[in-house]
């Protein structure tokens, strides 16, 4: 039963270039939370997604950043033109149904540690 | 603005101790609280949680307890083992304009258990 997959879990970017990171929910999760853990920080919420829609993008920057969670295949966050306040890391969450249930769980996948240089 | 405050970044503890994990919040509607636990190089576990209705919740040897007059809740851990040292999270759902609720979190609080 395999958990939620982050990949990769590490990437190197120079400023200005892209960084894509991936992720699979856990099987039966249909629900993906993206957040991001700044040093020395909580995580913060970035967006939420169910296949092909996102429903919540409130905590995503307006610029260089999006998401999608296509009907096959992990979802994607993709960040533009990266600038060495990107380094951070990068959580991917699932959930079984919509956290409208305040007791679903989110599980959490290992994270992609980005850093910028 | 942080909603959800651990203004406890490090706590030691020796083994077979009690550790006590505090967790402050401003959001008085808030009605329900987790705690996660990570280590390092992984993702955040689930560890335990409370509804806002209930005063405590005891899980083996981890306890929430919830103080809504206070807006106050703290996690302890009895006894305490060197497996336990970690960074806890303190978050609450917050409910979002589309409806759906998300995680925000605490900065944590790294234990150290020391044996």
């Amino acid at each position: 039963n395999a958990g939620v997959m982050q990949n990769p879990r590490h990437l190197v970017r120079r400023r200005g270039q892209e960084a894509r990171l991936r992720c699979s929910p856990m099987k039966g999760h249909s629900h993906v939370y993206w957040y991001r853990q700044l040093p020395e920080e909580g995580l913060k919420f970035m967006v939420y997604l169910q296949k092909e829609n996102i429903i919540d993008e409130s905590g995503m920057p307006k610029e260089r950043f999006s998401a999608e969670f296509p009907k096959e295949g992990p979802s994607i966050l993709r960040i533009q033109q990266v600038v060495r306040g990107d380094s951070a890391a990068y959580f991917c969450a699932s959930s079984r149904a919509v956290l409208a249930a305040l007791q679903e769980t989110q599980y959490f996948g290992p994270g992609t540690r980005l850093l910028v240089l | 603005d942080q909603q959800v405050k651990q203004n406890s970044p490090s706590l030691s503890v020796q083994e077979g101790r009690i550790s006590i994990l505090n967790c402050d919040y401003t959001n008085s509607m808030f009605d329900y609280f987790l705690w996660y636990k990570k280590y390092p190089a992984e993702g955040p576990t689930f560890l335990i949680s409370i509804s806002s209705i209930k005063d405590k919740n005891e899980d083996g040897r981890f306890t929430v307890f919830l103080n809504k007059s206070a807006k106050h809740l703290s996690l302890h851990i009895v006894p305490s083992q060197p497996g336990d040292s970690a960074v806890y999270f303190c978050a609450a759902p917050v409910k979002s304009g589309a409806g759906s609720y998300q995680l925000t979190f605490g900065k944590g609080t790294k234990l150290s258990v020391i044996p």
